[in-house]
């Protein structure tokens, strides 16, 4: 157990419709990341919070937004979904900002009908 | 942009030594990195290089060359349970992301 909690574990949504995933950091950790994986294409990095504050944009689509609040839990939002987004998308907390050791959580998988 | 390129499958045998590769390119190199991940599970951090070199945990090692753009990830005495995808990751120093190789299936057989 990494201590990185997510939820929810499953999702099963239809196309057009919007959602959002939850992100619990450990203790004490300061940045959250979020990143997609599908079978296609791999662990891919969306985004990445530090204490509140964005400090690292990937390959996220416009249709997807994330915040981190002041209590450092993170939140992934997904819009307009397509039959493309269905993935397990995971989130990784780490200490500080430049630690290179992440954590992840036990992923939410994503299922878009 | 970057690049990162590593085996799609490899197999090796119980009590062996097998390296997995990763060559990659990038804009402003920040650190590689070595996860593993068994099917439906999440990653787990397993090195980190930014100097060239070697460095080692246990069974498994890492080395690193920044001129040649090029890690590999050696495992010693291999277990059963060492069958898994092992992700090879480079943060760009300019950018401040993480990119992710395909990742090298690893199958040991007894």
């Amino acid at each position: 157990d990494s201590g990185v909690t997510q939820t929810p574990k499953h999702l099963i949504t239809a196309t057009g419709q919007r959602v959002t995933l939850r992100c619990s950091p450990r203790s004490g950790d300061l940045s959250v990341y979020w990143y997609q994986q599908s079978l296609d294409q791999g662990l891919q990095f969306l985004i990445q919070y530090y204490n509140g504050e964005e400090r690292a944009k990937g390959n996220i689509l416009e249709r997807f937004s994330a915040q981190q609040f002041p209590d450092l839990h993170s939140e992934l939002n997904l819009s307009s979904l397509e039959l493309g987004d269905s993935a397990l998308y995971f989130c990784a907390s780490s200490v500080a900002q430049g630690q290179y050791e992440q954590y992840f959580g036990p992923g939410t998988r994503l299922t878009v009908t | 942009g970057q690049n990162i390129d590593q085996p799609t499958e490899m197999t090796a045998t119980e009590g062996a030594i097998v390296q997995i590769n990763c060559t990659y390119q990038t804009s402003g190199f920040n650190g590689l990195f070595w996860y593993q991940q068994h099917a439906g599970e999440a990653p787990t951090f397993l090195s980190y290089n930014v100097l060239d070199g070697l460095e080692e945990k246990g069974r498994f090692s890492s080395f690193l060359s920044r001129s040649k753009g090029y890690s590999y990830l050696l495992l010693k005495e291999l277990q059963m349970k060492d069958s898994a995808s092992y992700l090879c990751a480079v943060r760009d120093e300019e950018n401040n992301d993480m990119r992710f190789g395909a990742g090298t299936r690893l199958t040991v057989k007894p």
